[in-house]
This record gives structure tokens, sequence and C-alpha cells, in this order.
């Protein structure tokens, strides 16, 4: 199972302010995922990464951006948070050839 | 429109019964299969997966099956135990981009003592 970690787990902040989530992972995975969940509600993929300096946005819209600069890096940031981007935000990766995804725990976000 | 549906937002079970949770997909392309068992506040664990060009795939006390023509999957829990008690999601991806997954909306199992 890939070691993933988010940070912070719970985050609790005010309109307009700007917040990095932080997902970092030990496995050398290629690939690395952010997904958003609402309570009761599917996980939507809100942007992917095949490696180092490859970002992609996922299927769900999202004000959100992300780099990857290192391979086991792969930060998201909201420039202005806003009480709609209130949601869990998972990250996640798989191997290059694997097609197993390994979540992290998870940050809260709470947006006043 | 959600390719993967999971059409029960619930399960009760019984402590040593078996417990079936269900999942069907609408997207013809996706050939891999995985569940995840999900605490609240916590990352989704995976569990097992399957290939679509297997029907069963077993592991301990989970097994996936898998029925292509009906575009339905399947995961039992043989026998349950209170720990089992999570939510359970479904997922399933394609070869498009990098093997993104799309997710049910969960079923909650509850395992009674």
């Amino acid at each position: 199972e890939a070691d993933i970690y988010q940070t912070p787990r719970y985050l609790v902040i005010g309109t307009g302010k700007k917040i990095t989530l932080e997902c970092s992972q030990t496995m050398g995975h290629d690939k690395m995922y952010w997904y958003q969940q609402d309570p009761g509600m599917e996980l939507h993929l809100i942007h992917y990464s095949y490696g180092v300096n490859s970002t992609e946005k996922g299927d769900l819209s999202s004000e959100s951006t992300v780099s990857r600069i290192r391979t086991e890096h792969f930060p998201l940031t909201l420039e202005s948070a806003r009480p709609s981007h209130t949601s869990q935000y998972l990250c996640a990766s798989s191997a290059d050839r694997g097609r197993t995804q390994y979540f992290g725990p998870g940050t809260r976000l709470t947006v006043l | 429109d959600q390719q993967v549906k999971q059409n029960s937002p619930s399960l009760s079970v019984q402590e040593g019964r078996i417990s079936i949770l269900n999942c069907d997909y609408t997207n013809s392309m996706f050939d891999y299969f995985l569940w995840y068992k999900k605490y609240p506040a916590e990352g989704p664990t995976f569990l097992i997966s399957i290939s679509s060009i297997k029907d069963k795939n077993e592991d301990g006390r989970f097994t996936v099956f898998l029925n292509k023509s009906a575009k339905h999957l399947s995961l039992h829990i043989v026998p349950s135990q209170p720990g089992d008690s999570a939510v359970y999601f479904c997922a399933a991806s394609d070869q498009t981009g990098a093997n993104n997954l799309f997710f049910g909306t969960g079923t909650r199992l509850t395992v009674i003592p």
C-alpha cells in the first residue's frame, strides 16, 4: 500500500484567503490525483498529473490550481477561498503501469 | 451523468452473515473495477479490484463478482464483522487519461453485533 500524506487534516478559514493543501507520497508513483467529495456524494476528480511538469483538469470544474515540480509532491492551491469551496479534498497516487489508486487521509476544508 | 451507480445508500447485516454490496455502470469502455472502504473524515482504503478479463476475484473475506453483460459488479463480505461497518465505494476506470476513476455514491454498511 502506498504511503501518502496530506496536510492539514482540518482547516477552517475565512473567505478570500489563499490556501495550499499539501500532498506527498513516498512510493515514487508517477500518477497523482486530487478528488473533491461532499457528504453522501461520489468522489469527483478535479486534477491529475502523469508526472513531473504534467497537470490536467479533471471532470469536475474547480477554481483550484495544482503544480507538479517534484514526483513526490502535488499541492493544490485556492487563490481566494469561498464558502462554496467547503468540502473534503482527497489526494491519491498510482504507479505508472498500475490501475489502483491509493488515497491519503484527506483535508476537510471549511470556508466561513 | 453518473457512469457508476450504487442504488442502495445503506445496508444492515447481522454479524457473521454475508454482506452483498451492488454496483452498476453504464460505460462499456470501463475495464477495471475497484472497491474502497471509507470511514468518516478519512481517505478511502483500497479493498479489492477486478479486471474485465475475469468474472471473480477473491481476497480473504472479500470477493468481487463482475457480470460484464449486465454491467454489474458486487462485493461479498463473508463473514461480516462489526469492524466492516463503513461506507463502501465502487469505482471504475477505462484506459483514457491517467486511468482516472469514476466513483459511485457509496453504500453505508452497518454490521450489527
